[in-house]
């Protein structure tokens, strides 16, 4: 199957700071890629679909001031945490639309945590 | 708005056939997929099936599908301690909005 890379995958920060998630599609072009929080035994949620090349669509009530998703090639997304505070602390999951098998392939996650 | 759903847990000895049920409301549905997901990682792929499709079979495993009643089984023959992680239902009408069901924690005790 695809490949889809996520860097990092365990993050630390003080409250206040910005974090950068990235997400890569190793062996396929992704013009599509999605960003999903996951909560302790939870199920994903979707948080925004990524589109190369132009702003990413988001969920109702995920602030996009908050959240920056920038996708500005083919095989690179990348979410910022801005001023990150403790409820921010998550599990998120990235992952890329494979356009010949029209499959999300998904990133192993990242988990942050804000001290 | 739509749904996925699924039992949250499921118990197994090692050997025996696992049999994960799901269940889904939108009858627009297109893709239907399985994912596992083992502690700290993210979801691996491990199936997926056509809606026009009944059944797909994999290696030990083998994905049931009933239009009808919008149910979707993911069977896993000769299930191994490996197994035990939690697998999520999936659905989409063209992949570009996925919905999750909560996902069933697979346990295998040897």
């Amino acid at each position: 199957g695809a490949v889809v890379s996520q860097h990092p995958s365990w993050v630390i920060c003080k409250s206040g700071t910005s974090v950068k998630i990235e997400c890569r599609s190793l062996d396929f072009q992704a013009t599509t890629m999605f960003w999903y929080r996951q909560f302790p035994k939870q199920s994903l949620m979707l948080m925004a679909t990524s589109n190369e090349g132009s702003k990413a669509t988001y969920e109702q009530g995920v602030e996009k001031d908050k959240f920056l998703i920038n996708h500005a090639s083919l095989t690179l997304s990348t979410l910022t945490v801005t001023s990150a505070h403790p409820e921010d602390s998550s599990f998120y999951i990235c992952s890329a639309r494979e356009p010949t098998q029209n499959i999300q392939y998904f990133g192993a996650g990242t988990r942050l945590s804000v001290l | 708005g739509e749904d996925v759903e699924q039992s949250l847990f499921l118990s197994v000895r090692e050997g025996d056939s696992s049999v994960i049920n799901c269940t889904y409301t939108d009858s627009s549905s297109t893709y239907l997929y399985w994912y596992k997901q083992e502690p700290g990682a993210g979801l691996q792929l491990l199936t997926y099936i056509f809606s026009n499709m009944d059944m797909k079979q994999d290696q030990r495993l083998t994905v049931l599908l009933n239009k009808k009643d919008k149910h979707l089984s993911l069977r896993i023959a000769d299930t191994q301690t490996g197994d035990s992680a939690i697998y999520f239902c999936a659905e989409s009408r063209n992949n570009n909005d996925m919905r999750f069901g909560a996902g069933t924690r697979l346990t295998v005790k040897p």
